[in-house]
């Protein structure tokens, strides 16, 4: 159980253009997801909190109007790298979150989306 | 505030002996405290998780971890390294709904 899924895996696009990652949590339902980014050897940084039906929750330094997180039903949620840079190129991951605002407590993470912008 | 400390950005160990890769936290509250395993390019995968409940706490793979509170430690180990144990590890502590992460442990493992 607790299976989070990301399509596509990989993705290679041009600078300028906009790319679309999908988070779909298979089993469960998933009040909270949250997107992180992960940069070669490093650990993970969380860029946002996404709660179903309401505007995500972006950490400090992360634009929100760049990366553009929809979470429209209990099931899935979408990260959009609006006009990609080279810059953007990294591993991004979701992940789900059983439960519910304060008890959300396991997040169980989906397989990652590596995008590299040329 | 809360943060997590890997004390080991490397370990390397031979097969059939034992793995420790430590971690030590602060939190302002009483913390959730979870394990978690990467393979390359691949997403985490939960070891194990500590709630409040035992304070040695087993996972899968054969992995426990010991949540010491007076060292507000939770280092994690397995008495037998096997290749497949070959990844990057991370600490994790929980505050309500948020995720603080470990820079990572990266577990080598010789034939």
């Amino acid at each position: 159980g607790a299976v989070v899924s990301q399509h596509p895996s990989r993705v290679i696009c041009k600078s300028g253009t906009s790319v679309k990652i999908e988070c779909r949590s298979l089993d469960f339902q998933a009040t909270t997801m949250f997107w992180y980014r992960q940069f070669p050897k490093q650990s993970l940084m969380l860029m946002a909190t996404s709660n179903e039906g309401s505007k995500a929750t972006y950490e400090q330094g992360v634009e929100k109007d760049k990366f553009l997180i929809n979470h429209a039903s209990l099931t899935l949620s979408t990260l959009t790298v609006t006009s990609a840079h080279p810059e953007d190129s990294s591993f991004y991951i979701c992940s789900a979150g059983l439960g519910a605002g304060a008890l959300t407590d396991t997040q169980y993470f989906g397989p990652g989306t590596r995008l590299t912008v040329l | 505030a809360q943060s997590v400390t890997q004390l080991d950005s490397h370990v390397s160990v031979s097969e059939g002996t034992p793995v420790l890769l430590r971690c030590n936290y602060s939190s302002s509250y009483s913390p959730s405290l979870f394990w978690y395993v990467q393979h390359p390019n691949k997403g985490l995968q939960l070891l194990l998780k500590y709630t409040s409940a035992a304070t040695l706490v087993k996972g899968i793979n054969g992995f426990e971890a010991e949540f010491k509170k007076s060292e507000t430690s939770f280092h994690l180990t397995k008495p037998s390294a096997h290749m497949s144990d070959a990844a990057e590890y991370f600490c994790v502590v929980s505050d309500l709904n948020k995720f603080y992460f470990g820079s990572g442990t990266k577990l080598n493992v010789k034939p």
